[in-house]
C-alpha cells in the first residue's frame, strides 16, 4: 500500500522570503502522480502543482516549484516570494492511476499535512 | 463556471441517526470522488463514482454508500452515525481520463 508521510507539522516563513515543505511517499509503483494541495482556513482544497513521475523534469508554477526525487521518493514544494495569501494546510497526495476500465482517476492519497504561516 | 458544490454546508446529527450529503461536480466532470477529513488530518479516501457506479471504494464500512444521477451529481450517504463520524466531508470531481481532482467546500458533520 502507498503511504505518503509529512515530516513538518508546523512552519512558518516571513512574507517575501522562501519556504520548502517535505513530501516522502512509498510505493513499488514506476507510474503515478504527485500533487500539492492547499487548503486555506475556508476549508476549499486547491490544486497548487501536480508532477507526472515518468517526467524528469520538476513542474513549476508561477511562484511554486517542486524538486521531484523518484529514486529517493521525495517530492518537496518551494514556495518563492511568500505572501500572506500562502497561509495554510499544504498536503501532499500520491495517485496511482486505476488500471481497470483502460486507465483512469485513481484516488488521492494524502499526508498529514503542514500547517503553514506566513507572517509580515 | 460553477466550480464543485456540496450542500449543505453543516450539519448537525445524533448517534445511529442517517445523514445524506451532496455533490454537484464542475461543468463538463463525469467523475465524482468523496473524501473524510478528520480534524487535523488529510482527506481519506471513501469511493469514487463513474457512470452512476461505484468504482473504487476506501476503507469504509458498508453504512456509508453513495449514488451517482445521470447528470454526474452525486450523494453519500451515512447509516447508523456514530461520534467518530463526526469530519469534514469533501466532494472531488473531474474526468476519468485526466489525473487532476477538484474540491468542494466540503460538509462539515458533526454527530453528538
Amino acid at each position: 500500500a502507498q503511504t505518503v508521510t509529512q515530516s513538518q507539522p508546523e512552519m512558518s516563513v516571513q512574507e517575501a522570503e522562501t519556504v520548502t515543505l517535505s513530501c516522502t511517499y512509498d510505493t513499488s509503483e514506476s507510474n503515478y502522480y504527485l500533487f500539492w494541495y492547499k487548503q486555506p482556513p475556508s476549508r476549499q482544497m486547491i490544486l497548487v502543482i501536480r508532477q507526472e513521475a515518468y517526467k524528469q523534469q520538476n513542474a513549476t508554477e508561477n511562484r511554486f516549484s517542486v524538486n521531484f526525487q523518484k529514486a529517493a521518493k521525495s517530492f518537496s514544494l518551494k514556495i518563492s516570494d511568500s505572501q500572506l495569501g500562502d497561509t495554510a494546510m499544504y498536503f501532499c497526495a500520491f495517485m496511482k492511476p486505476f488500471m481497470n476500465y483502460g486507465g483512469s482517476q485513481g484516488n488521492l492519497i494524502f499526508g498529514k499535512g503542514t500547517k503553514l504561516s506566513v507572517k509580515p | 463556471d460553477a466550480g464543485v458544490t456540496q450542500s449543505p454546508t453543516h450539519l448537525i446529527k445524533t448517534r445511529g441517526q442517517q445523514v445524506t450529503l451532496r455533490c454537484s461536480p464542475k461543468s463538463g466532470h463525469d467523475t465524482v470522488s468523496w473524501y473524510q477529513q478528520a480534524l487535523g488530518q488529510g482527506p481519506q479516501f471513501i469511493f469514487q463514482y463513474y457512470e452512476e457506479e461505484e468504482r473504487q471504494r476506501g476503507n469504509f464500512p458498508d453504512r456509508f454508500s453513495g449514488h451517482q444521477f445521470p447528470n454526474y451529481s452525486s450523494e453519500l450517504n451515512v447509516n447508523a452515525l456514530l461520534l467518530g463520524d463526526s469530519a469534514l466531508y469533501l466532494c472531488a470531481s473531474s474526468l476519468m481520463r485526466v489525473y487532476e481532482q477538484f474540491f468542494g467546500p466540503g460538509t462539515r458533520l458533526t454527530v453528538l
